[in-house]
């Protein structure tokens, strides 16, 4: 069965640090990953997507980026963080066609201090 | 762009009563609409989908419909229960080809009193 695992769990993090969230998937291939930002309190926004390696889709201009390095590996990063940057990051992954439901990987809570 | 609406932003009901919300989508290529609900500090998880060539589905006590014409979709609770109480997100599919895109209603809290 498929699984998909997200790093670290919680993290409180220095303005202007560098940042490195990282979501792997098992039991699949070719999936489709994504990246998604909560602010507290509010909806699912849409980060980044990927439908193959190196193929990244970005959806909101930010100070975040993304990358595919290998097939079910997905990477969140910047250089330097906002505090704007505070929320839950949550990585998904779904099969390589359209009309198919998200599964969500457990999240991570970013606090930017 | 694509975009998706969701009412209402809270709902409190009494345990035993039914829970409507209800969302709207701009994308009219939208063709799939999952229902996803989130208990606080977790992650989301899917509880019921429509595709757009069905306008309704039930799974015990929830239901959807939907409205292709007027770009509307609802869920459905009845005899609501207290551990029904979590935010729900409606969504759709945006976008061409197989990104399977999913855009999200910005979601409802709902409290089911005891």
């Amino acid at each position: 069965s498929q699984t998909i695992h997200q790093w670290p769990a919680t993290l409180v993090q220095p303005v202007g640090s560098p940042l490195s969230l990282e979501c792997t998937v098992e039991g699949t291939s070719n999936p489709n990953l994504y990246w998604y930002r909560q602010a507290a309190g509010r909806g699912l926004q849409l980060l980044f997507y990927s439908v193959g390696i190196g193929q990244i889709s970005s959806e909101v201009p930010q100070n975040l980026s993304a990358s595919r390095p290998l097939d079910r590996q997905f990477i969140l990063s910047s250089k330097k963080l906002l505090l704007s940057d505070s929320g839950f990051y949550l990585c998904a992954w779904s099969e390589d066609r359209a009309s198919y439901g998200y599964t969500f990987g457990s999240g991570t809570r970013l606090t930017v201090v | 762009g694509e975009n998706v609406e969701q009412h209402p932003s809270t709902l409190s009901v009494q345990e035993g009563d039914s829970a409507v919300i209800k969302c709207t989508y701009s994308d009219s290529a939208s063709n799939y609409f999952p229902w996803y609900k989130q208990e606080l500090g977790k992650r989301p998880q899917l509880i019921i989908d429509i595709r757009s060539n069905v306008g309704e589905k039930k799974d015990q006590r929830i239901a959807v419909t939907l409205n292709k014409t007027a770009k509307h979709f609802s869920l459905h609770i009845t005899e609501t229960q207290p551990e029904d109480s979590a935010v729900y997100f409606c969504a759709a599919t945006a976008g061409s080809g197989n990104t399977g895109k999913l855009i999200f209603g910005q979601g409802t809290t709902l409290q089911v009193k005891p």
